[in-house]
């Protein structure tokens, strides 16, 4: 079954830990996303990729970083974890967003 | 940047009621996309409309494109209590990106 997927669900971290948020589709999408949301808030798109070796910067300055070395794999990674970096982060996948996204569950980080 | 408002920000509704939500823009759009958001997952798309004017259903679902191009409406009918979650609205004018509304919380009261 074609899907998206994200790991961990949960993750509570201390400060100045170095991790990485995973997200991988099955989907064959060329367009993949990363969004930060607090509980219940907007969502806010902070990078985005086109395709292999394409990353761009959203529209939410952040910290982290992305890679997309395969099509079908688009991690997150923050160097240095904070407490500002407490959030829901949310991976999406599309063929175009004409066609709209295909959201993962979601990953809930806790820096303490 | 564009900008989507969704209103009313929050709903109390009873079950068995009548939903409605809109989403305006002061720019002009070419596909509006509904979302639902439950609590602790993503958001799964509802209903994709890609016309000035066109009216889509999704069973209990009914959304509008707005015929100047720059709003959306949702309702939903008789609701039921799995309607509970955050209704987002979200636009494309042919870009790659997609501009995400701000949310509608809905919540059924006993």
């Amino acid at each position: 079954e074609a899907d998206i997927y994200q790991t961990p669900r949960y993750l509570v971290i201390g400060t100045g830990k170095k991790i990485t948020l995973e997200c991988s589709q099955t989907m064959g999408h060329d367009k993949m996303y990363w969004y930060q949301q607090d509980p219940g808030m907007e969502l806010h798109l902070i990078h985005y990729s086109y395709g292999v070796n394409s990353t761009e910067k959203g529209d939410l300055s952040s910290e982290s970083t992305v890679s997309r070395i395969r099509t079908e794999h688009f991690p997150l990674t923050l160097e240095s974890a904070r407490p500002s970096h407490t959030s829901q982060y949310l991976c999406a996948s599309g063929s175009g967003p004409g066609y709209g996204y295909t959201f993962g569950s979601g990953t809930r980080l806790t820096v303490v | 940047g564009q900008q989507l408002n969704q209103s009313p920000q929050s709903m109390f509704i009873q079950e068995g009621e009548d939903v409605s939500m809109n989403c305006t823009s002061s720019s002009i759009f070419n596909t509006w996309l509904w979302y639902k958001q439950d609590p602790g997952e993503g958001p799964v798309l509802l209903i994709a409309l890609y016309k000035a004017g066109e009216l889509t259903s999704n069973g209990r679902l009914t959304a509008q494109f707005g015929i100047t191009r720059k709003d959306s409406f949702l309702n939903i009918s008789a609701s039921i209590p799995s309607d509970v979650g955050i209704y987002f609205c979200a636009a494309n004018f042919g870009n790659e990106k997609l501009t995400f509304g701000t949310g509608t919380r809905l919540t059924i009261i006993p």
